[in-house]
């Protein structure tokens, strides 16, 4: 059973370019968090969505960063015109359905996409 | 705010120590307590914890949970170098929301 699939892994962009970083949680699981991580910081929550439908944005920034997990493939977190404060890592994490026998609450990490901005 | 705090920030053992790392939390609607480690990549799942006094134990590793005190300790005996990491807590809310505490970095010598 893969764990959760992130990629790029690295990421490079110029100031006022586009970044898409991919997620594709663990098999049968159907609820991804992203997070960011600055140097020498915690994770800081994004968004927590389901298949076509966002739950909870409360850590999004208000312009520029979306996100989105479609019925079919992998979530996306989108970064329009970026800054060089969005280089960080993004992590992404998924958690096992109701009824799976283990905890919703558990999330499962993938390898982060570090993004660095020029 | 919601806030997990943890403490201390870095912590140098030698090999065989045994070390007690703390955190503590302020949140609005608790729902649980989780602690990764988190070494050059992805955090890993080491325990989750939603009731008071309840010991969690995997091998070397224990955890407990205060919900009047509002704090949480993870315990490591016989260290080892392999337990070098950034040892991370983070409170679950009723809401959905993950708050992570900026980690402890252990690092152990040999």
């Amino acid at each position: 059973n893969a764990g959760v699939m992130q990629n790029p892994r690295h990421l490079v962009r110029r100031r006022g370019q586009e970044a898409r970083l991919r997620c594709s949680p663990m098999k049968g699981h159907s609820h991804v968090y992203w997070y960011r991580q600055l140097p020498e910081e915690g994770l800081k929550f994004m968004v927590y969505l389901q298949k076509e439908n966002i739950i909870d944005e409360s850590g999004m920034p208000k312009e520029r960063f979306s996100a989105e997990f479609p019925k079919e493939g992998p979530s996306i977190l989108r970064i329009q015109q970026v800054v060089r404060g969005d280089s960080a890592a993004y992590f992404c994490a998924s958690s096992p359905p109701v009824g799976s026998g283990e905890s919703t609450d558990t999330q499962y990490f993938g390898p982060g996409t570090r993004l660095t901005v020029l | 705010e919601d806030k997990v705090v943890q403490s201390p920030l870095s912590l140098v053992v030698h090999e065989g120590d045994t070390v007690t790392l703390n955190c503590s939390y302020e949140v609005t609607n608790f729902r649980s307590l989780l602690w990764y480690k988190q070494e050059k990549k992805a955090p890993t799942f080491l325990f989750m914890l939603t009731s008071s006094g309840i010991e969690k134990k995997s091998g070397r590793l224990s955890s407990i949970l205060d919900k009047k005190e509002l704090f949480s300790i993870l315990n490591i005996t016989a260290t080892q170098t392999g337990d070098s990491a950034i040892y991370l807590c983070a409170v679950r809310t009723g809401g959905f929301k993950t708050i992570f505490g900026a980690g402890t970095r252990l690092f152990v010598k040999a």
